[in-house]
């Protein structure tokens, strides 16, 4: 049973801010919201996770809901080197596996 | 932040014959490792948790005996496609947990296996 639905596919102008959402309306009080993103032909890269509070690091900024049912996760300046399949996961802190869904294929145009 | 290593990072084989796969991590130790299978166009999905010292726990529908796992030390799992066959041919991720640092889990750059 996927946990998030995330669109398919968005685009995105080089310069201006990414905002990719995520619906995860059936997530449990001990579960954190994780975003991956893979470019092509890659392994899987960590950008960022959060509970419930808004989060930011040096790659992007985690928005969660207050009722955590949904989450945005936002590059503040994409390049074409954003462009990749972005995942948002589901899933406890503990030593379970990252299950993932299909993604976003977020498309960085000039 | 934490390196994970796979090697090789391409393969190509005839059918029938066994591949090994390396899976690293360079800085940090790794008792749990997750190996997973992406094949074109597709999501990665997760084959089997590694544990170091134990057995390997499969996801359902994965051949245990045809993707043998061992996890002998807290830095290498190896993942071995025994009598490889064309539709074997994927992209083989591993990642690795670093329970030092909040939990994060690290991936390898991945091998593409093709099967002729």
């Amino acid at each position: 049973d996927a946990k998030t639905t995330q669109p398919p596919s968005m685009d995105c102008a080089e310069g201006r801010a990414a905002n990719l959402p995520c619906n995860h309306s059936t997530i449990s009080g001990n579960e954190y919201v994780y975003w991956y993103r893979q470019i092509h032909s890659q392994g899987p890269q960590y950008i960022i996770h959060g509970l419930k509070n808004n989060e930011t690091n040096e790659m992007a900024s985690l928005i969660i809901t207050e009722d955590r049912k949904s989450s945005t996760l936002i590059l503040p300046h994409a390049t074409l080197r954003d462009t990749a399949v972005y995942y948002c996961i589901v899933k406890t802190s503990g030593n379970t596996p990252l299950v993932f869904g299909k993604g976003t294929r977020l498309s960085v145009i000039a | 932040g934490a390196v994970v290593s796979q090697h090789p990072s391409r393969v190509i084989c005839k059918s029938g014959t066994s591949v090994k796969i390396e899976c690293r991590s360079l800085d940090f130790q790794a008792t749990t490792m997750f190996w997973y299978r992406q094949f074109p166009k597709q999501s990665l999905m997760l084959m089997a948790t590694s544990n170091e010292g134990s057995k390997a726990t499969y996801e359902q529908g994965v051949e245990k005996d045809k993707f043998l796992i061992n996890h002998a030390s807290l830095t290498l799992s190896t993942l071995t496609v025994t009598s490889a066959h064309p539709e074997d041919s994927s992209f083989y991720i591993c990642s690795a947990r670093d329970l030092d640092s909040t939990n994060e889990q690290f991936f390898g750059p991945g091998t593409r296996l093709t099967v002729l």
